[in-house]
């Protein structure tokens, strides 16, 4: 059963075309994450959410932006995307107590 | 700065052998995850280690943590072809809301 689900898996736009990226989860899970993985690269946090308590990291480009309306689903906006923000990214979820994170099998981005 | 290092960041060995991947961390953290990630794929958790002196293991990989020397293993036995993958070790600093610090991977090819 798929926990943490993100949409789409591949999503190709145009330089400057804003996108959204959605991920959901069934975990019910307070804390989630979003990273951004450029190819041959480690992932690389963008924000979280506790519950609805925002934060973002203190290099995350002013043309990322999140929402979160609800446990299950959280949003990834790309205002302008440019050729540099070409990437995988990763939803991943994580109960406050837990220690394990939760990854979704990630939507990868392509800008032409 | 936050740092996770590992090495070594390719590693191509020949099945049957044994080899170790080292992971070294700045952070102040107690935490300290590894992933494998298959190409284009996301990332599946292979172990979580809490304590000091922690040792996990399953099938041919063993994982362990020394939160002093901020230093943690993942020893490969009898590598099969099937371990092949990008291997990330990760701390999780408690005032980062346990958002994971990426070291940069390990690139295994195991080879007949």
């Amino acid at each position: 059963d798929a926990m943490v689900i993100q949409n789409p898996r591949y999503q190709v736009t145009q330089f400057g075309k804003p996108v959204t990226l959605s991920c959901s989860q069934t975990l019910n899970h307070n804390v989630m994450y979003w990273y951004q993985q450029k190819s041959s690269q480690a992932p690389k946090l963008l924000f979280h959410y506790y519950d609805k308590d925002f934060n973002n990291e203190a290099d995350t480009p002013d043309n990322f932006q999140s929402r979160r309306p609800n446990t299950s689903f959280c949003f990834l906006d790309i205002r302008s995307p440019g050729l540099g923000d070409a990437a995988m990214y990763l939803c991943a979820t994580k109960r406050l107590v837990s220690d394990t994170q939760y990854f979704g099998p990630g939507t990868r981005l392509t800008v032409l | 700065e936050l740092k996770v290092e590992q090495n070594p960041l390719f590693l191509s060995m020949q099945e049957g052998k044994n080899y170790t991947i080292y992971c070294n961390y700045s952070t102040t953290s107690d935490r300290l995850y590894w992933y494998r990630q298959d190409p284009g794929k996301s990332l599946e958790s292979l172990f979580v280690l809490l304590s000091n002196g922690a040792v996990k293991q399953e099938g041919r990989l063993m994982a362990s943590l020394d939160t002093k020397a901020r230093l943690s293993t993942l020893h490969i036995t009898a590598a099969v072809h099937d371990l092949s993958a990008t291997y990330f070790c990760a701390s999780a600093p408690l005032n980062s809301g346990y958002a994971l610090n990426f070291g940069k991977g390990t690139s295994l090819l195991v080879t007949p």
